[in-house]
């Protein structure tokens, strides 16, 4: 069946600088998109969210980036820092009524 | 913390043996989702209730595992039988209505020996 993936599963960056992580999805129907931080031990915590009829969107040192097109979403963190820390996961689902479809994720380590 | 908790946060069984994991939802919350875990991977969809109503139910659902939310309030997920294959981490999220962003517990972290 259709799924959401990730281009890469971990990712490390240098304190300060800027982490882009990027998810392909293939459900041309999903219209409704999240990015979930998860830390070890811990539930999948949202971060920020973005529906089909926009192509960008940001929050606080977080942005995300959706590419209908080549149906791509990534999200972008401003000035990385340790605790950033985590595995990120992109979520897909059809208006938000539908269950999350989620990726494998990513592991983003922040090195000081 | 979301609100969304979970008991017990790690469960040791024995295969054969039969496990019920309980979520709390946040309190006006109508949707609650149950998801399983397995490392390294997302979480995977099981079944969600609107009130006290199971609207859905994924393939991965076998007949072993039941849920319930008898009151619109708290669900119950019961697998019996466990099978090793049953180790994961159960996650429950509960959003306010249908579309709305869902907020997830801490999860029950399962292992059958």
């Amino acid at each position: 069946g259709e799924s959401v993936g990730l281009h890469l599963p971990t990712l490390s960056v240098q304190e300060g600088d800027n982490s882009i992580i990027n998810c392909a999805y293939s459900n041309s129907a999903s219209d409704y998109f999240i990015w979930y931080k998860q830390e070890s031990g811990k539930g999948p915590q949202f971060i920020i969210d973005i529906r089909s009829n926009m192509d960008k969107r940001q929050g606080q040192r977080v942005t995300v980036l959706l590419n209908k097109t080549v149906k791509h979403l990534s999200l972008q963190i401003a000035a990385t820092q340790p605790g950033d820390s985590a595995v990120y996961f992109c979520a897909e689902s059809h208006s938000g009524n539908t269950p999350l479809v989620f990726g494998k994720g990513t592991r983003l380590s922040v090195i000081a | 913390d979301t609100g969304v908790s979970q008991d017990p946060r790690h469960k040791i069984t024995k295969r054969g043996q039969n496990v019920t994991f309980r979520c709390d939802p946040i309190s006006e919350h109508n949707r609650l989702y149950w998801y399983r875990q397995t490392l390294g991977q997302g979480p995977e969809f099981l079944t969600y209730f609107q009130n006290e109503a199971q609207l859905e139910k994924s393939r991965l659902l076998s007949d072993r595992f039941s849920a319930e939310r008898p009151k619109g309030s708290f669900s119950t997920l019961e697998i019996q039988r466990t099978e090793q294959g049953d180790s994961a981490m159960y996650l429950c999220a509960s959003s306010l209505a249908a579309g709305g962003e869902q907020f997830f517990g801490p999860g029950t972290r399962l292992t059958v020996l």
